[in-house]
């Protein structure tokens, strides 16, 4: 147990529609890291918050937001989504030297 | 963009068979280079982070080097096990931002 919580596990929802995955980061962690990994892909690096503020952006669409809350728990919000948006999103917590990985949200776009 | 290239793809081997597999990563602007273990159904797990030059890294029956200057990085798994079988992921963090780049990482499956 890396001590890094996301819920839902899994998440099935209609093209058009908006979800959103929430994630705790472990304790004393300011960082929130957010991936997903499609089918054919890596773990692709969508979005970093520290201390609630947005530190780094990576591969992440307009569509998609993110932020995190005064307690450190972060959200990541996915809208009018396409069949391609589905795929494991994992949120991680720690530093560039050491990061520890949530369980997933598996996401299915029907 | 960051290229990190790993291979092989997939390896099978047998139980008791010694196995490395490589990760290339960019030489320039380098911090650190991570060794993740991911086993199906489960969140990655981190097996090492090496950041200098000539790095050794050892955990039971894994080890691992790094070459900064070159690019490359090798992942060796001694005697492998059938609870060896994931996926072995590497991660780069270098360049001006504040993300690791992950390859895709290699297969290994150990038939008993």
């Amino acid at each position: 147990d890396s001590g890094v919580t996301q819920t839902p596990k899994h998440l099935i929802t209609a093209t058009g529609q908006r979800v959103t995955l929430r994630c705790s980061p472990r304790s004393g962690d300011l960082s929130v890291y957010w991936y997903q990994q499609s089918l054919d892909q890596g773990l692709q690096f969508l979005i970093q918050y520290y201390n609630g503020e947005e530190r780094a952006k990576g591969n992440i669409l307009e569509r998609f937001s993110a932020q995190q809350f005064p307690d450190l728990h972060s959200e990541l919000n996915l809208s009018s989504l396409e069949l391609g948006d589905s795929a494991l999103y994992f949120c991680a917590s720690g530093s560039e030297y050491e990061q520890y990985f949530g369980p997933g949200t598996r996401l299915t776009v029907t | 963009i960051l290229n990190v290239e790993q291979s092989p793809q997939s390896l099978h081997v047998q139980e008791g068979d010694s196995t490395n597999f490589t990760c290339s990563f960019p030489s320039s602007n380098f911090y650190a280079l991570h060794w993740y273990r991911w086993e199906t159904a489960k969140s990655p797990e981190a097996l090492f982070v090496m950041t200098l030059n000539g790095d050794e890294k050892k955990k039971g029956r894994i080890s691992a080097t790094l070459n900064t200057k070159e690019g490359y990085s090798y992942l060796y798994i001694k005697g492998s096990q059938p609870e060896d079988s994931a996926t072995y992921l590497c991660a780069f963090w270098g360049g001006s931002n504040y993300k690791l780049t992950f390859g895709k990482g290699t297969l290994l499956t150990v038939n008993p």
